[in-house]
């Protein structure tokens, strides 16, 4: 079935960096655009950032542009997420999702992974 | 970036009852509008898509309607499950956003 599935999460220092992966299966990744969604503890969902189907476009919520990177691998089939300059707000549960639809950037996130916890604290 | 409100923020009802979540956007999304249900400890689930269409598997109590910035998800009969938090969501415009939520909670 499909799948997403997350990984890379922990306990990090303010200013130093982590990365997320995001395994898909059950669908061929290649053809869907894919996003980075946080939850902070007891907080409402903020999108993240958002990478097209090949890579060609991406883009980030203005709380995170310039610290965090999407890319892609199609290859094995991985999504990540480069995270530096981590600063304590950034602390949430992240979730990765798919874009309903073949190679469109912007459609309903229909799949979603498990989450991630990433905590940032000194 | 778009505002998406929504109403009520905490909605107290009984299973069985009619269930009216209303969100605002500070202009307009076209048709551009989604809908999640989250459960605690869960990720999100899309039920609702461009405004009315129910994703796969989601039943027929579930609708939504609305145009421009004026959008209801409604829930004509609720079950125990149907007890959560649901978000608005819109893709019109980049940074996509989310609204802040509506509990819905058992009377």
């Amino acid at each position: 079935q499909v799948q997403l599935v997350e990984s890379g999460g922990g306990v990090v220092q303010p200013g130093r960096s982590l990365r997320l992966s995001c395994e898909g299966s059950g669908f061929s990744f290649n053809k869907y655009g894919f996003h980075w969604v946080r939850q902070a503890p007891g907080q409402g969902l903020e999108w993240v950032a958002m990478i097209s189907y090949d890579a060609s476009n991406k883009y980030y919520a203005d709380s995170v542009k310039g610290r965090f990177t999407i890319s892609r691998d199609n290859t094995d089939g991985t999504l990540f997420l480069q995270m530096n300059s981590l600063r304590p707000e950034d602390t949430a549960v992240y979730y990765c999702a798919k874009g309903a639809e073949h190679f469109y950037d912007s459609s309903p996130l229909d799949t979603w992974g498990q989450g991630t916890l990433v905590t940032v604290s000194s | 970036e778009m505002v998406l409100t929504q109403s009520p923020v905490t909605l107290s009802l009984s299973p069985g009852e009619r269930a009216t979540l209303s969100c605002r956007a500070s202009q307009s999304v076209g048709s551009s509008l989604s809908w999640y249900q989250q459960k605690p400890g869960q990720p999100p689930r899309l039920l609702i898509y461009d405004v009315s269409n129910r994703a796969t598997g989601i039943p027929a109590r579930f609708s939504g309607s609305g145009s421009g910035t004026d959008f209801t998800l409604t829930i004509s009969s609720l079950e125990p499950e149907d007890f959560a938090i649901y978000y608005c969501h819109q893709r019109r415009n980049w940074p996509l956003t989310f609204g802040q939520g509506t509990r819905l909670e058992i009377k």
